[in-house]
């Protein structure tokens, strides 16, 4: 069974740092994208950015709301992708999802989640 | 970047209707456009890929259609574990986007 399981959300001032982690068993972590994602309270998804696998070149991209203060990264020994955030702010108050590609990976067009995670906390407030 | 659009917002049904939930892009995305069913505090599920691909494990009475700017996703006779919100996403282009939702109550 494919499974995604996400950690390190929580309480963070605005302007500081955190780390999430999405850690993955029961697919070909190595050559698969993954995707992050996000929900405010009470709101829709919004796709914050991926990272594509070895194969295609490790390749990153990112909503304008996250470039330059989100990287995501992955490291496939451990199975894991990384969400590191910095500059936090309120708006970034949210449940942040983790997503697997169902076809593994490839050049767009034709980004689809077949997995997703049970989503990670994070609440940025003072 | 492509807008998508759903409508309606909301819907109240009753077990055993047919419901249409239609999803507009603001530009051709061919058939890159995926459907989402999420229930509250879990992760969203797939349901209906590349417009009108029934995901593995998905009820048939859920069906997609549409391509180009236009699309529908149709629960032929809704029951009561449907009752959820639903989202359109456009996977032809980055930023991906999704539409707004729909929820579907009683």
């Amino acid at each position: 069974e494919k499974q995604l399981v996400e950690s390190g959300g929580g309480l963070v001032q605005p302007g500081r740092s955190l780390r999430l982690s999405c850690t993955a068993s029961g697919f070909s972590f190595f050559d698969s994208a993954m995707t992050w994602f996000r929900q405010a309270p009470g709101k829709g998804l919004e796709w914050v950015g991926f990272i594509r696998s070895r194969g295609y070149g490790v390749k990153t991209e990112y909503a304008a709301s996250a470039k330059g203060r989100f990287t995501i990264s992955r490291d496939d020994s451990k199975s894991t992708v990384y969400l590191q955030m910095t500059s936090l702010r309120t708006d970034d108050t949210g449940v942040y999802y983790c997503g697997r590609d169902r076809y593994g990976d490839h050049n767009m067009p034709g980004d689809v989640y077949d997995t997703w995670g049970q989503g990670t906390t994070v609440t940025v407030s003072s | 970047d492509i807008q998508m659009t759903q409508s309606p917002s909301s819907l109240s049904a009753s077990v055993g209707d047919r419901v249409t939930i239609t999803c507009r892009a603001s530009q051709n995305i061919r058939t890159y456009l995926n459907w989402y069913q999420q229930k509250p505090g879990q992760a969203p599920k797939l349901l209906i890929y590349v417009a009108s691909n029934l995901q593995s494990g998905v009820s048939s009475r859920f069906s997609g259609s549409g391509s180009g700017t236009d699309f529908t996703l149709t629960i032929s006779s809704l029951q009561a574990e449907d009752f959820a919100t639903y989202y359109c996403q456009q996977g032809y282009s980055t930023p991906i986007t999704f539409g707004g939702g729909t929820t579907v109550d009683i």
